[in-house]
């Protein structure tokens, strides 16, 4: 069975400066996505990234991009020029590609703090 | 992104009575729609997984007789909470997904008194 494991239960970062948030993850399929999911206060789930496994190039939102290792199994999120509105509960999430709609792994989640 | 809409955001309910939560996908059709449960600062716990037209699959330690799902059309699912108790009280968010993406609705909490 796959696992998502986030290892940072909270983070901290100034303002403007930037944070990694880590996620590891196991399984022995090789082809599947990768997701980074924000759940701010009002706790509505909201995409962050995503990451094809099949896709060597990491991927990248305007601030927010991957560190996409497929060999160690990790993928970090690199938030840069962080911002108050950052501050979130981000979940790292799994979804393998061999069925049209899988369920989503999540792990346990990562709280950022943001500090003016 | 895609438009969901889940009613009610917040419902408070006696014990032993039955709460109805409507998960709509407003712009697209949902193949297959994801039931979950988050407790406070924790990750979301899958409930169950529906499919249009089919009986709903739930994990395991889920009481499918508890938390009746129905997924009657593409667009359409909904949760049942069946003689509510104060331990189902918890954050229920319904995920209506497609081929790679998976949406979320707003959340519904869900407190029995």
């Amino acid at each position: 069975a796959q696992t998502v494991t986030q290892s940072q239960p909270e983070m901290s970062v100034q303002e403007a400066e930037t944070v990694t948030l880590s996620c590891t993850y196991d399984t022995s399929e090789s082809d599947y996505y990768l997701f980074w999911y924000k759940q701010p206060p009002s706790r509505q789930m909201i995409l962050v990234i995503r990451q094809e496994a099949y896709k060597q190039q990491n991927a990248t939102e305007n601030r927010f991009s991957v560190n996409f290792q497929k060999a160690a199994k990790s993928f970090s999120l690199k938030i840069s020029d962080s911002q108050l509105g950052d501050a979130a509960m981000y979940f790292c999430a799994y979804r393998s590609a061999y069925m049209d709609t899988d369920k989503l792994i999540f792990g346990t989640g990562t709280r950022l703090q943001v500090f003016p | 992104g895609a438009v969901v809409s889940q009613h009610p955001s917040r419902v408070i309910c006696k014990s032993g009575t039955s709460v109805k939560i409507e998960c709509r996908s407003l712009d697209f059709q949902a193949t297959t729609m994801f039931w979950y449960r988050q407790f406070p600062k924790k990750s979301l716990m899958l409930m169950a997984t529906s499919n249009e037209g089919s009986k709903a699959t739930y994990e395991q330690g889920v009481e499918k007789d508890k938390f009746l799902i129905n997924h009657a059309s593409l667009t359409l699912s909904t949760l049942t909470v069946t003689s509510a108790h104060p331990e189902d009280s918890s954050f229920y968010i319904c995920s209506p997904s497609r081929v790679i993406e998976a949406f979320f609705g707003q959340g519904t909490r869900l407190t029995v008194v």
